[in-house]
């Protein structure tokens, strides 16, 4: 079946340091693909998405590029900040794009240190 | 717009206590999707509705487990009678079916079952 693997947390990173979250997930279909993140004791929120191969998703600093060859999804921000501390769900969806068939990984926790 | 609302935040019983968590999705989403988190499994799809119809139950660990939709403004999971491997946060999400509509989740109830 359809998977989503990320790597394993937490990750520790200073302010103003550079992230990187990998992901990668099942080849099946022209899945789309998300990240969400979930802020201490709230649910998830999507933080961006692509839906097609080489697409970029970006939303506050945060960018991933949907890699078709490698079918990778990594996170990247070039300087994170304390408020970033969360946990990092990546997700893809079925080739629809529909909510019908999100499959989530396991999430990545950050935590970012003054 | 006032997000999902889930109800209650937090819910504390006793083994073999019936529980039922509550959900109403955003006004105008037609799919509604219970979710179960724990640190050693993770984010699990239990069930999801499109138009107040279950579409798939395949992820309701057993029988104790049921989920019901009334109508398009509200969704309850019942456990009974309730385990203490129930422990977990439960999360509502809704979304409108297909496309590229992302899932927005509710703040989660955190069960636990003594």
């Amino acid at each position: 079946g359809n998977s989503v693997t990320q790597m394993e947390g937490p990750v520790t990173l200073s302010e103003e340091a550079f992230l990187t979250i990998n992901c990668t997930y099942t080849a099946t279909g022209y899945p789309s693909l998300f990240w969400y993140v979930q802020y201490p004791g709230e649910g998830l929120q999507l933080l961006l998405k692509a839906t097609k191969a080489d697409d970029k998703g970006s939303n506050k600093g945060f960018e991933a590029t949907y890699r078709k060859e490698t079918t990778s999804f990594h996170l990247e921000k070039g300087s994170v900040q304390v408020s970033d501390s969360a946990v990092y769900f990546c997700a893809r969806g079925d080739s629809g794009g529909g909510a019908d068939g999100l499959t989530f990984g396991k999430g990545t926790h950050l935590i970012i240190q003054p | 717009d006032a997000g999902v609302i889930q109800s209650p935040r937090h819910e504390v019983t006793e083994m073999g206590q019936e529980v039922t968590l509550r959900c109403k999705p955003i006004s105008g989403h037609n799919s509604l999707f219970w979710y179960r988190q724990t640190m050693m499994r993770g984010l699990e799809l239990l069930i999801y509705f499109n138009n107040n119809v279950p579409i798939d139950d395949s992820g309701m660990p057993e029988d104790r487990f049921s989920a019901k939709m009334p109508n398009a403004s509200f969704s309850t999971l019942k456990i009974q009678p309730s385990e203490p491997r129930d422990s977990a946060v439960y999360f509502c999400a809704s979304s409108l079916a297909g496309g590229d509509s992302p899932l927005h989740f509710g703040n989660g109830t955190r069960l636990t079952v003594t």
